[in-house]
C-alpha cells in the first residue's frame, strides 16, 4: 500500500461522539486525501490537502475536519459522529500533482457509527 | 448529481471473455480520465489512465477506449482471468474536481 498507513483499521462508536483518522505516509508526498466509500456511491472525496496546513474541502465535507500540522500525517475528525458516516474511509496520496496524478491508497479504516 | 456515470453496476464474464466497462461524463473541462482497481479489503490501485488527447491506450491486457465528441471512455480486458475479478472503477477529473464512478464488481468464471 504504497507506504501509507491508517489507524485504527475499524472502530465502532455512539452517535455524538468525537472520532479521529489518522493517515501516516513514508512517501514524503505533497499531496493527501480523504474519501469515504459506501454501496452504489463509489469514493467520494471528502478533504484534502496540497501541503503543510492548506487544506481545502471535496464534494462530501460536512461533517468532517481535517488537519495536517506535518507532511506525513493527515488527520480527519468527524465532529459529532452520526449514523451517516457509518463508511469506509480511504486515504490517498499522490506526488506531482493533485488528482490529474495517480493517487496511491491506504487499506481502509472501517468505521461503524451505532 | 453523479458527475461519472459508470456502467454496468456488475458483469460476470467466463475466463478469456472480454468484459467491457462503460463511464460517461458531462463535464468537457475533464482532462484526466483513471481507472482503478479493487480487491476486497484493499484499497483501489491504479490500473490505466488517459488524457483526452488519445482515443486508446493499451497496457498489457487492459486497454481504455475515448470518444471525446459522446464524452464516454472504455476499459476493455483481454482474455480475462479469475485474479481479474475485483470492483472497478473510472474517474475524471480538472483542476481540483475529481469524480468517481460508482463502479462495477467484476467476476471471471474459470
Amino acid at each position: 500500500d504504497a507506504g501509507i498507513t491508517q489507524s485504527p483499521r475499524h472502530k465502532v462508536t455512539e452517535t455524538g461522539t468525537p472520532v479521529t483518522l489518522r493517515c501516516h505516509q513514508t512517501e514524503n508526498h505533497r499531496y493527501m486525501y480523504w474519501y469515504r466509500q459506501d454501496p452504489g456511491h463509489g469514493l467520494r472525496l471528502i478533504h484534502y490537502s496540497y501541503g503543510v496546513k492548506d487544506t481545502d474541502k471535496g464534494e462530501v465535507s460536512d461533517g468532517y475536519s481535517v488537519s495536517r500540522s506535518k507532511t506525513e500525517d493527515f488527520l480527519l475528525t468527524l465532529e459529532s459522529a452520526t449514523s451517516s458516516q457509518t463508511s469506509v474511509y480511504f486515504c490517498a496520496i499522490s506526488f506531482q500533482r493533485a488528482f490529474t496524478d495517480t493517487q496511491y491508497f491506504g487499506p481502509g479504516t472501517r468505521l461503524t457509527v451505532l | 448529481q453523479q458527475q461519472v456515470k459508470q456502467s454496468p453496476q456488475s458483469l460476470i464474464v467466463q475466463k478469456g471473455g472480454i468484459p467491457i466497462i462503460n463511464c460517461a461524463y458531462e463535464n468537457t473541462a475533464f482532462d484526466y480520465f483513471p481507472w482503478y482497481q479493487q480487491f476486497p479489503g484493499k484499497g483501489p490501485a491504479l490500473l490505466i489512465a488517459i488524457r483526452p488527447d488519445v482515443s486508446e491506450k493499451k497496457e498489457g491486457r487492459f486497454t481504455i477506449s475515448f470518444n471525446k465528441s459522446a464524452k464516454q471512455f472504455s476499459l476493455h480486458i483481454m482474455d480475462s482471468q479469475p485474479g481479474d475479478s475485483a470492483t472497478y472503477f473510472c474517474a475524471a477529473a480538472h483542476g481540483n474536481q475529481f469524480y468517481f464512478g460508482t463502479g462495477t464488481s467484476l467476476t471471471v468464471i474459470p
